[in-house]
């Protein structure tokens, strides 16, 4: 019965390869997002989907696509991964429309090494 | 631009009271968030202030001054299991969430 869940939990690649980011939540939240932690623990907003439609992309790499089949899912596929994309990826999810005013609950990250 | 500033560490002692502040420079305020976060872990929801003053949950505590530009997390009866960074967010006016880098917490026996 987990809230925000991803998978997978580690993956590790080589430079050059595509990968993929999956997360689902079962709170009936309209929104998701997708943060990236680097090594400094600093979070940075990715993308935010509201009822699957994209309202924040904050200047990252075209590299990075996220898509919503629906509501409860947001994944996050990645090409041709460079060494910089190593990090924890985080999913998170909120009740409200307006964005940033009501509690996000993150999925347990996925921790991104590129070789 | 927008800014937020907390101490990058704060050590503690279990048992006692620590106050771990947030100085932010935003264009706009529409609330400020303080979450736990433990390491190798996902950040967790910890308070929500939007007016002035101070709301206490337990052992926690996060007042906010608007006009200063400034917030507080207080931690009292501190316990080993408390050790995690905490990170203070705020909501700026075009409702878009800025985090801070956090304050890794450490409390010694």
């Amino acid at each position: 019965d987990t809230a925000v869940s991803q998978t997978p939990k580690y993956l590790v690649t080589q430079m050059g390869n595509d990968k993929s980011i999956k997360c689902e939540q079962n709170l009936g939240h309209d929104t998701m997002y997708w943060y990236k932690q680097d090594s400094k623990k600093f979070l940075k907003i990715m993308f935010s989907y509201n009822n699957k439609e994209l309202i924040i992309n904050e200047t990252v790499p075209n590299r990075f696509s996220p898509k919503s089949p629906d509501k409860a899912h947001l994944n996050l596929h990645i090409n041709s991964l460079e060494l910089g994309d190593s990090a924890v990826y985080f999913c998170a999810s909120s009740q409200e429309m307006e964005i940033g005013t009501d509690t996000q609950y993150f999925g347990p990250g996925t921790r991104l090494t590129v070789l | 631009g927008q800014n937020i500033d907390q101490p990058t560490e704060m050590t503690a002692t279990e048992g006692a009271i620590v106050q771990i502040n947030c100085t932010y420079q935003t264009s706009g305020f529409n609330g400020l968030f303080w979450y736990q976060q433990h390491a190798g872990e996902a950040p967790t929801f910890l308070s929500y202030n939007v007016l002035d003053g101070l709301e206490e949950k337990g052992r926690f505590s996060s007042f906010l001054s608007r006009s200063k530009g400034y917030s507080y997390l207080l931690l009292k009866e501190l316990q080993m299991k408390d050790s995690a960074s905490y990170l203070c967010a705020v909501t700026d006016s075009n409702y878009q969430l800025i985090w801070g880098a956090g304050t890794k917490l450490i409390i010694k026996p």
